[in-house]
């Protein structure tokens, strides 16, 4: 079975540029999250999506956005990109997105903006 | 606010030692914890979840204890090797549902 797929795996953008990066969860999990990370830290939550609704938004600017889509797959976009954007940006899918469930985390995708 | 922390940062040990690694957290009411395996520039590998109402799990040589009153979890890794070098981190499911995770320990086990 396929697990967590993110792409694309690397990209490197300019200031102020847009980007996407998408995801595809594990078939059958209804639940996807985004998190970023920055070299040195843990993962911190940007987003989590159940049945295709926002479920929690982290301490993120509105610069961030994403979605989910009747497959369950998601996208992040990030606008008007800055340095500090640059991160492992990581999707994790889960069953239910639940108490009762883990999480299984995709190789991430690695954005650098110069 | 629920912060994670782990402890140590960092630890070099030879082949072969049984290890410990610690994580804390400041918040008791989770729905679960996960320890993760983060090799360099990668993805993250789930080892065990334990759930809120469980005291420890187990797969190989890997065993995680829980111990949500005191907000304490740890990993035990018996017998090391070099392959298990790598970022070991601990996560908490708080209650909306989203990980909160640890800064995380860099394990380096020497041949």
């Amino acid at each position: 079975d396929a697990g967590v797929t993110q792409s694309p795996t690397h990209l490197i953008k300019t200031r102020g540029q847009h980007v996407t990066l998408r995801c595809s969860p594990i078939s059958g999990h209804k639940s996807v999250s985004w998190y970023q990370q920055v070299l040195g830290q843990g993962p911190q939550f940007i987003f989590q999506y159940y049945e295709k609704e926002e479920r929690g938004r982290g301490n993120f600017p509105d610069r961030f956005s994403a979605r989910q889509f009747p497959n369950y797959s998601s996208e992040l976009n990030v606008n008007a990109l800055l340095l500090g954007d640059s991160a492992l940006y990581l999707c994790a899918s889960s069953l239910a997105g639940e108490g009762g469930y883990g999480y299984t985390f995709g190789s991430g995708t690695r954005l650098t903006v110069v | 606010k629920q912060e994670v922390t782990q402890i140590p940062a960092a630890l070099s040990v030879p082949e072969g030692e049984n290890l410990v690694l610690n994580c804390s957290f400041t918040d008791s009411a989770i729905y679960n914890l996960q320890w993760f395996r983060q090799d360099p520039g990668k993805g993250l590998t789930s080892l065990l979840l334990i759930q809120s109402s469980q005291r420890e799990q187990t797969s190989g040589r890997l065993n995680a204890s829980l111990d949500k009153s005191s907000g304490r979890s740890t990993l035990y890794i018996a017998a090391s090797q070099p392959g298990d070098s790598a970022t070991y981190l601990c996560a908490v499911m708080d209650s909306s549902y989203k990980l909160i995770f640890g800064s995380g320990t860099r394990l380096l086990v020497r041949p």
